[in-house]
């Protein structure tokens, strides 16, 4: 299996700063890589696919980087309902895999 | 819209099993590939099962391989999960999620579901 590890595993910013959260492959996925946001009590929601490419809907404050083995997700701008946990998650091969979840916390 | 709305779950014993369904709408479900991802309480995210557009490829997290069995009703617009020999480490809140158009990502997910595994 791939194994996926984001860093930090929480991570506390106020309104306006620059966040960013980094997942590392345990062997290459390309750009295969997507990044979640899950709000408490909620179903998870597609922010970022194929490493860098934003999803409809979602605001361009957010945004992803990276290939091969190591990315990052970046918040420009944090706002008070950017507040939830972010996971990365690898589509490179079955099984696919998730990142253990970064927790967001606003100052 | 998109819509996904799972169904079946509940509190089983140890070794029970329990039969999940998700009724899909507002997409063209018979072409697109669906999984069902799961999430123990407190816990973070994990891919269970997905199985192809036409239902000829399946495949399984290696935790549930041999006792889960995904399906679909491509007539029904339905997807299913099978759980069988269940085990306390099963619990979890149940997810259904549709391929995103390049496959390999969720684009959509249901409410989820939540299977309860206690004698």
């Amino acid at each position: 299996d791939i194994q996926m590890t984001q860093s930090p595993s929480s991570v506390s910013a106020s309104v306006g700063d620059r966040v960013s959260i980094t997942c590392r492959a345990s062997q290459g996925i390309r750009s295969w890589l997507v990044w979640y946001q899950q709000k408490p009590g909620k179903a998870p929601k597609l922010l970022i696919y194929a490493a860098s490419s934003l999803q409809s809907g979602v605001p361009s404050r957010f945004s992803g980087s990276g290939s091969g083995t190591d990315f990052t997700l970046t918040i420009s701008s944090l706002q008070p309902e950017d507040l939830a946990t972010y996971y990365c998650q690898q589509a490179n091969s079955f099984p696919y895999t998730f990142g253990q979840g970064t927790k967001l916390e606003i100052k | 819209q998109v819509q996904l709305v799972e169904s079946g779950g509940g509190v089983v014993q140890p070794g029970g099993s329990l039969r999940l369904s998700c009724a899909a709408s507002g997409f063209t479900f018979n072409t697109y590939g669906m999984h069902w991802v799961r999430q123990a309480p407190g816990k973070g995210l994990e891919w269970v099962a997905f199985v192809r557009y036409d239902g000829s490829t399946k495949n399984y997290a290696y935790s549930v391989k041999g006792r889960f069995t995904i399906s679909r009703d491509n007539s029904k617009n339905t997807l299913s999960l099978q759980l069988s020999s269940l085990r306390a480490e099963d619990t979890a809140v149940y997810y259904c999620a549709k391929d995103h158009d390049i496959g390999g990502y969720f684009d959509y997910w249901g409410q989820g579901v939540l299977v309860t595994v206690s004698s």
